[in-house]
Formats: structure tokens, C-alpha cells, sequence
């Protein structure tokens, strides 16, 4: 079974740029987190989605955060436009059940502004 | 505010030893508790959930809950090379898979 995978690995954007980091979650898997750590920082919950509904966003810094979900399968985050403070690693987890605390992270996408 | 407190180590035990890594949250109404390892550069990795008082126990691993104290530890016994890692301890405080992270504990394990 694959894992949760995430693209890209690492992105180095300057600041005002977009990015879009991808997540893949596990195959079954109705819930799909973001979080995030940036430097020095512990990790950080952004936002759950159930399916292709936001179930809880009240982690997401701002507004320059979208995330996205269609279909219910692949989620994107897209940072526009991108501050100095947005580097770190984004993580992407799943789950198949919601109340657990049993999620299966991705390795992370590196984001650095520059 | 919720938080979730770690020493960052590094935490450096022999090969072989009891490796004892501990967390204390801040709020009483914690309904779960976990603990994530992560290797550099992996994605964290659950090892073991806790959700009542007391110990529970998976192979080398021992998770040990006080709420009355706030407090939740993870030992590892005859620790292994491999063992090295970022430990990680989350708190659950309700519905749902919101997290909340504690900053990690590095473990180097010395042959």
C-alpha cells in the first residue's frame, strides 16, 4: 500500500511568488490533514478535510492559505503570496477514521522563502 | 492556549539502556495522547497511544499516563542504535485528529 506522498519535495520561492504544494493521501482514506513546522517551531495543525469538505480550517495562518480538496482524493495548499514567514515544512497526513489520532504522515514539503 | 512541552534534548543514552523521554500538557480537558517518531528528514511515525491512566506496554516500548499531573512519558527499553530519533509527543484535546504537537525530544543512541 503506498504511503502519503507529497510534491514537491522542497520548493525555494521568493517572496510575493505562489506555490502549490500537493499531498496524495493513503487510497481509502476520507480524512486529509495539513500541518505545518516552521523553524524552531513545534508542528502545527492547519486544516482537516472529510472527504472534499473542510471539516476544520482554524489552524490556517491567513488568507493567503487555500487549501483544496476536489473530488475528495488529492488535496493542494496554495500560498499566494508567499511571505519570509511561510518557510518550513508542510506536512500532509491521512486517516481513515477521524477520532484516533493515528495518522499517516507524508515526508513534507520544504518551502523556503527567500 | 493549549501547549504541549518537551525538553529538545539531545537525550543520549548507551546502547542497551532505558531511554526515558517525557511531555507535559497544559490543559486538563486532554482527551488522548500519542507519540510520533520521526526520523531526520522522514515523516513522523506513530509508535504508541495512551488514553488511559496507568501504562500500557507495546514490545520495547512502555507509554505512561498521570493526568492528574499532566504529564505523559515514553520508555524504551534496551534502546538500540536505531532507536535514534526526534520523538515526538501530540495531544488530542476533542473530536476529531486536531493535534497538538510538542516541539520533540532528539535520542541519540551510542553504541
Amino acid at each position: 500500500e503506498a504511503g502519503v506522498t507529497q510534491f514537491p519535495s522542497h520548493s525555494v520561492i521568493e517572496k510575493g511568488q505562489t506555490v502549490t504544494l500537493r499531498c496524495d493521501p493513503i487510497s481509502g482514506h476520507d480524512n486529509l490533514y495539513w500541518y505545518r513546522r516552521v523553524m524552531g517551531k513545534e508542528i502545527k495543525f492547519l486544516l482537516h478535510f472529510v472527504k472534499e469538505s473542510k471539516q476544520d480550517e482554524s489552524g490556517m495562518p491567513n488568507n493567503r492559505f487555500l487549501a483544496e480538496r476536489t473530488g475528495g482524493t488529492y488535496s493542494t495548499l496554495k500560498v499566494q503570496p508567499a511571505e519570509l514567514e511561510d518557510s518550513g515544512v508542510y506536512f500532509c497526513a491521512s486517516s481513515r477514521q477521524s477520532n484516533t489520532g493515528e495518522l499517516f504522515f507524508g515526508e513534507g514539503s520544504r518551502l523556503t522563502v527567500l | 492556549q493549549k501547549e504541549v512541552e518537551q525538553n529538545s534534548g539531545p537525550l543520549s543514552v548507551p546502547e542497551g539502556a532505558i531511554a526515558s523521554l517525557n511531555c507535559t500538557y497544559s490543559d486538563r480537558g486532554s482527551q488522548s495522547f500519542f507519540w510520533y517518531r520521526q526520523y531526520s528528514g522522514k515523516s513522523p511515525e506513530l509508535i504508541m497511544f495512551i488514553y488511559s491512566n496507568g501504562d500500557k506496554e507495546d514490545g520495547r516500548f512502555t507509554a505512561q499516563l498521570n493526568k492528574a499531573s499532566q504529564y505523559v512519558s515514553l520508555l524504551i527499553r534496551d534502546s538500540q542504535p536505531s532507536d535514534s530519533a526526534t520523538y515526538l509527543c501530540a495531544v488530542n484535546w476533542g473530536a476529531g485528529n486536531m493535534l497538538t504537537f510538542g516541539g520533540g525530544t532528539r535520542l541519540m543512541v551510542k553504541p
